[in-house]
């Protein structure tokens, strides 16, 4: 792994709580991700970031907000957590904009009952 | 080959077999091409690349091969061994469909190597 770690592991949450996942990266990349991974369907950009505090949307991003207030961290939040965001939550890190490989970190199993 | 359906196609293939696995990308606007592997219960891990100006980059028992013509990718695995056991997907670098900017993955092909 490229030096990316993602805190908690594995989380379960009732509906309606606010959820926090954390992204660290010790890379120094300039851009960082969120995305969700789901049975039948490809990794799904969540939001990304290519600077701190400079985010955006990505292709699911309804639900979710997110934060970089230092190169080495993204926070991706769900204000009120809801079943059909129960997934697999990865983070990814790279030098350059669309003409370089992302590197993942472990993931997070969220599980919203 | 992509999925469609909640299940990934697999390809089984006896250990020191050579494996071929495809994918067909969406966009013809698409330069930058990726794949990975991704181990039960981890993060996708980078395979190899190969820019659009190539058609055909080698790395360590991998080989990677582009054909834009009809906009296909293929991964050859040489000699495959338990440990590449794994579901592989590609990237591509240009939007697919109504997708975000950044790369787009495809939904992967689970490789089953069979003793």
């Amino acid at each position: 792994d490229a030096g990316i770690t993602q805190s908690p592991r594995h989380k379960v949450t009732e509906t309606g709580t606010p959820v926090t996942l954390r992204c660290h990266q010790t890379e120094n990349h300039r851009y960082m991700y969120w995305y969700r991974q789901d049975p039948g369907h490809g990794l799904r950009l969540i939001h990304y970031s290519y600077g701190v505090k400079d985010t955006d949307k990505g292709e699911v991003s309804d639900g979710y907000s997110v934060s970089r207030s230092k190169t080495e961290d993204f926070l991706l939040t769900l204000e009120s957590a809801t079943s059909s965001q129960t997934s697999v939550y990865f983070c990814a890190i790279s030098e350059k904009w669309r003409e370089d490989e992302q590197y993942f970190g472990p993931g997070t199993r969220l599980t919203v009952t | 080959g992509e999925s469609v359906g909640l299940h990934l196609p697999t390809l089984s293939v006896q250990e020191g077999d050579n494996s071929i696995i495809n994918c067909a990308y969406s966009n013809s606007a698409s330069d930058y091409f990726i794949w990975y592997k991704q181990e039960s219960g981890k993060g996708p891990q980078f395979i190899i690349d190969i820019r659009s100006n190539m058609d055909k980059r080698q790395g360590q028992r991998v080989t990677v091969l582009l054909n834009k013509t009809v906009k296909h990718l293929s991964l050859q695995i040489a000699a495959t061994q338990p440990g590449d056991s794994a579901v592989y997907f590609c990237a591509e670098n240009a939007k697919s469909g109504g997708g975000a900017d950044g790369l787009t993955f495809g939904k992967g092909t689970h490789l089953i190597i069979q003793p």
